[in-house]
């Protein structure tokens, strides 16, 4: 079974500082996507960034970068620059590809950040 | 891009009737549809998977009889809620996966619906 885990449920960041969000996973499969959403006070979600588990590279988006070390299973959020429209809440998301496929993608518990002016 | 259109975006019932919920993949087809609920300030919890033209499999102890989704074509699927109780209060939003995985690497998500029960 999947499992993904972010242990701050709250950050504070100064207006145009970099702020790190931590999430940790667990699968026995090898072939996994990680993601990473906003979901504002509205309630939508907004897609940042995607990192499959065969990736070299780690992922960046414009100010996000993601910062994935497979040894320890860990795939944090790195926002560059911080912006008082970055309050949100943020969530780390997986799935698996592999022979326990079922498409579905499972969320951690979110982390929500304040950015201070 | 590919688009998930939600309604109602938010909804106010009496404790006892039914809320339909629909989610239009509006540009793609959603092979198939996923539905989360979220409590205010909590993780989104799947609540159960559906395929077009399948019955849905759902989560370890989601009511499949409170909670009914239909996903009778390629871009709707619809969640009732059945004799409603204000504990059902909640954020319901869908998720939908087509199959061009490119869009948004395979999930796009409907804005959500928020329901208060009365």
């Amino acid at each position: 079974a999947q499992k993904i885990t972010q242990t701050q449920p709250g950050m504070f960041v100064q207006e145009k500082e970099a702020v790190t969000l931590d999430c940790t996973y667990d699968t026995s499969d090898q072939s996994y996507g990680l993601f990473w959403y906003k979901q504002p006070s509205s309630g939508e979600m907004i897609f940042l960034i995607y990192q499959g588990s065969y990736d070299e590279q780690n992922a960046t988006e414009g100010r996000y970068s993601l910062n994935f070390q497979k040894a320890r299973k860990s795939a944090n959020l790195v926002i560059s620059a911080s912006q008082l429209g970055d309050s949100a809440m943020y969530f780390c998301a997986m799935t698996v590809y592999g022979s326990s496929n079922t498409g579905k993608l499972i969320f951690g518990q979110g982390t929500t950040l304040q950015v201070k002016p | 891009g590919a688009v998930v259109s939600q309604h109602p975006s938010w909804v106010i019932c009496k404790s006892g009737t039914s809320v339909k919920i629909e989610c239009r993949s509006l540009d793609f087809q959603a092979t198939t549809m996923f539905w989360y609920r979220q409590f205010p300030k909590q993780s989104l919890m799947l609540m159960a998977t559906s395929n077009e033209g399948s019955k849905a499999t759902y989560e370890q102890g989601v009511e499949k009889d409170k909670f009914l989704i239909n996903h009778a074509s390629l871009t709707l699927s619809t969640l009732t809620v059945t004799s409603a109780h204000p504990e059902d209060s909640s954020f319901y939003i869908c998720s939908a996966r087509g199959r061009d995985r490119d869009l948004n690497y395979g999930y796009t998500f409907g804005s959500g619906t928020r329901l208060t029960v009365v």
